[in-house]
């Protein structure tokens, strides 16, 4: 089954401990994205990568890192939580064309962490 | 002033009503536009692309307007698995960054 799957689903962390949600998608798309998702305000793109080795910053890139070794995998790293960090993240895959990303997006479950 | 901006609503309509939600985009070099619709707790789901000409997909219908920078969806005969929020989503004129709107939520009654 074609789909993108995220670890853990739900997490409650402290401040400043160190965590990484995993993204994993099967559909060998190029392209991947974070995304945070907060009332009132919507999605919000934290990083996205265009493909392996190739990673760019969202619109809320602060506090957060990422990698892209492999194709299929694009894990979020908070290196010290902080409360308001605080969210629903999903992340997301989408096939590739001509350096854009046109097409739809496939997203994952969502974890919520919440920071203590 | 946000780059995509939609009505919260919610919108709370009997079933069988047509219902139509606006979207504006900032950015005039924006490349493509969808709606998706999210159900509560869940994951964003493709809805439907929006293309320059209109286009239908059974009871819905999505319009988009470059000039005056907006989008819209139309639900016709408006069933109660409709209750959802329909977020309203802009790429960028690099092709590369997705960005959403806060979307607007709809119940549809019985």
């Amino acid at each position: 089954e074609a789909q993108v799957t995220q670890n853990p689903r739900y997490l409650i962390t402290v401040t400043g401990k160190k965590l990484t949600v995993t993204c994993s998608q099967n559909m060998n798309h190029e392209y991947m994205s974070w995304y945070r998702q907060d009332p009132g305000l919507g999605l919000r793109q934290i990083y996205y990568s265009m493909n392996v080795e190739v990673t760019d910053k969202g619109d809320v890139p602060e506090g957060y890192k990422v990698s892209r070794k492999e194709k299929r995998n694009f894990p979020l790293i908070l290196e010290s939580p902080s409360p308001n960090q605080t969210s629903l993240y999903f992340c997301a895959s989408s096939p590739e064309t001509s350096g854009r990303a046109y097409n739809e997006q496939f997203f994952g479950p969502g974890t919520r962490l919440t920071v203590l | 002033r946000k780059e995509v901006e939609q009505d919260p609503g919610p919108f709370n309509v009997p079933e069988g009503a047509t219902v139509a939600f606006n979207c504006t985009y900032s950015n005039s070099a924006s490349q493509s536009f969808f709606w998706y619709r999210q159900d509560c707790r869940k994951e964003p789901k493709l809805l439907m692309s929006v293309y320059s000409s209109g286009n239908e997909d059974g009871r819905f219908t999505a319009q988009l307007n470059r000039a005056s920078q907006y989008i819209s969806l139309l639900i016709r005969d408006s069933k109660l698995s409709d209750s959802a929020t329909y977020l309203c989503v802009v790429i960028d004129n690099y092709g590369q960054n997705f960005v959403f709107g806060p979307g607007t939520r709809l119940s549809v009654l019985p």
